[in-house]
């Protein structure tokens, strides 16, 4: 079972940030959180990922509560080519398995 | 970054048949893989893990005997499903880690096949 939960759906207007906020309050010491975009009809794309501190690279910024326990993946910018379902995964060290939960439906509008 | 591809992108099969879904690694190798299928407006369940040189693992629910994976060599994985019938409809797509199990390896996933069976 998916270890995270997320909102069914957000909106964002174009050139606005989007926040996409992600529960795994369940998470352990040693699990790592991935972020991915599935755009329509296509296969996921990787975007960040963390394991404590907050991370940023050229599509996204990634922040982690202190207790670990949710995060929030920020795009700066959003186009509307980020319209997207986005997935919060939880993955532990040992294992290459990606389990997907619902994901977060974002709306980017003109 | 790493590129994963998928043949074909699009196939429509009689019930009855069976259908052969290639995954490549197209510059990298990649020991394992991974089989995913997703309805229409639901998420990726993973199917099952192809293992170069051993059998696949299957996620609990997935018949093997339904969905037989091959993986061949280090570039390439095949996924058949087998007896194919219309509940069998989704979209098929695999993925693969880059490079050994890490703390922070990416995983790529190609464009996926839509299977249509009539």
């Amino acid at each position: 079972d998916a270890k995270t939960t997320q909102p069914p759906s957000m909106d964002c207007a174009e050139g606005r940030a989007a926040n996409l906020p992600c529960n795994h309050s369940t998470i352990s010491g040693n699990e790592y959180v991935y972020w991915y975009r599935q755009i329509h009809s296509q296969g996921p794309q990787y975007i960040i990922h963390g394991l404590k501190n907050n991370e940023t690279n050229e599509m996204a910024s990634l922040i982690i509560t202190e207790d670990r326990k949710s995060s929030t993946l920020i795009l700066p910018h959003a186009t509307l080519r980020d319209t997207a379902v986005y997935y919060c995964i939880v993955r532990g060290v040992n294992t290459d398995k990606l389990i997907f939960g619902t994901g977060t439906r974002l709306q980017v509008f003109p | 970054g790493a590129v994963v591809s998928q043949h074909p992108s699009r196939v429509i099969c009689k019930s009855g048949t069976s259908v052969k879904i290639e995954c490549r690694s197209l510059d990298f190798q990649a020991t394992t893989m991974f089989w995913y299928r997703q309805f229409p407006k639901q998420s990726l369940m993973l199917m099952a893990t192809s293992n170069e040189g051993s059998k696949a693992t299957y996620e609990q629910g997935v018949e093997k005997d339904k969905f037989l994976i091959n993986h061949a060599s280090l570039t390439l994985s095949t996924l058949t499903v087998t007896s194919a019938h219309p509940e069998d409809s989704s979209f098929y797509i695999c993925s693969a880690p880059l490079g050994r199990i890490t703390s922070s390896g990416e995983q790529y996933f190609g464009p996926g096949t839509r299977l249509t069976v009539t």
